[in-house]
């Protein structure tokens, strides 16, 4: 059984650009999680979705981040004109459940420059 | 709000030695969760152990175990035997108990294995 599956692992994008980081969940798991890591800090929740829905996103940034898991595919989230800012590691976790096990992805380190 | 502070930024044991990670929190909900997660190199979070609030018996896992004080609201993770594998950074986190999806993590702690 595969894990939580995270690509790209590393994406360099120029300020401006749009980032698209797809998180495919362990097989058989429907809530999906996206957190962001800082560098030296702690990760921080994004937000929660189950199969085409948006939970809870009470972590996004208002602008210009979004997040989809859709019926079929990867969940995505997608940073457009990206600024320095957002360079950070960004993390996916899918459970199966709310309250059962989370297991995360690798992560992908996006870089700004 | 929850907040999660890990005091030490850095430990280091000799090998097969113990070790003992600090956590405190605050909240002012009686059911939760709380959580250790190994972070090595390779960045993939694992966890180690989950402990749920309203069970008083400490969650341990092989050479891994914690000491859960919730009147304290302390969560310290106690590594025996501590092997090369074992370095890492270490970040506690806890969770409500309506589920996982807004977990609060610390800063972490670099553990370091000396051979």
């Amino acid at each position: 059984n595969a894990g939580v599956m995270q690509n790209p692992r590393h994406l360099v994008r120029r300020r401006g650009q749009e980032a698209r980081l797809r998180c495919s969940p362990m097989k058989g798991h429907s809530h999906v999680y996206w957190y962001r890591q800082l560098p030296e800090e702690g990760l921080k929740f994004m937000v929660y979705l189950q199969k085409e829905n948006i939970i809870d996103e009470s972590g996004m940034p208002k602008e210009r981040f979004s997040a989809e898991f859709p019926k079929e595919g990867p969940s995505i989230l997608r940073i457009q004109q990206v600024v320095r800012g957002d360079s950070a590691a960004y993390f996916c976790a899918s459970s199966q459940d709310r309250n059962e096990k989370l297991f995360f992805g690798s992560g992908t380190q996006l870089s700004v420059l | 709000a929850q907040t999660v502070t890990q005091s030490q930024p850095e430990m280091s044991v000799q090998e097969a030695e113990t070790v003992t990670l600090s956590c405190t929190y605050d909240t002012s909900e009686s059911d939760y969760y709380l959580f250790w997660y190994k972070q090595p190199p390779s960045r993939q979070m694992i966890l180690v152990i989950r402990q749920e609030a309203y069970k008083q018996q400490n969650a341990t896992e092989n050479r891994f175990s914690v000491n859960f004080q919730k009147a304290a609201k302390s969560f310290s993770l106690k590594i025996s035997d501590s092997q090369l594998g074992d370095a890492a950074m270490y970040f506690c986190a806890y969770g409500d108990n309506f589920g996982n999806e807004k977990l609060t993590f610390g800063t972490g702690t670099r553990l370091t294995i000396i051979p």
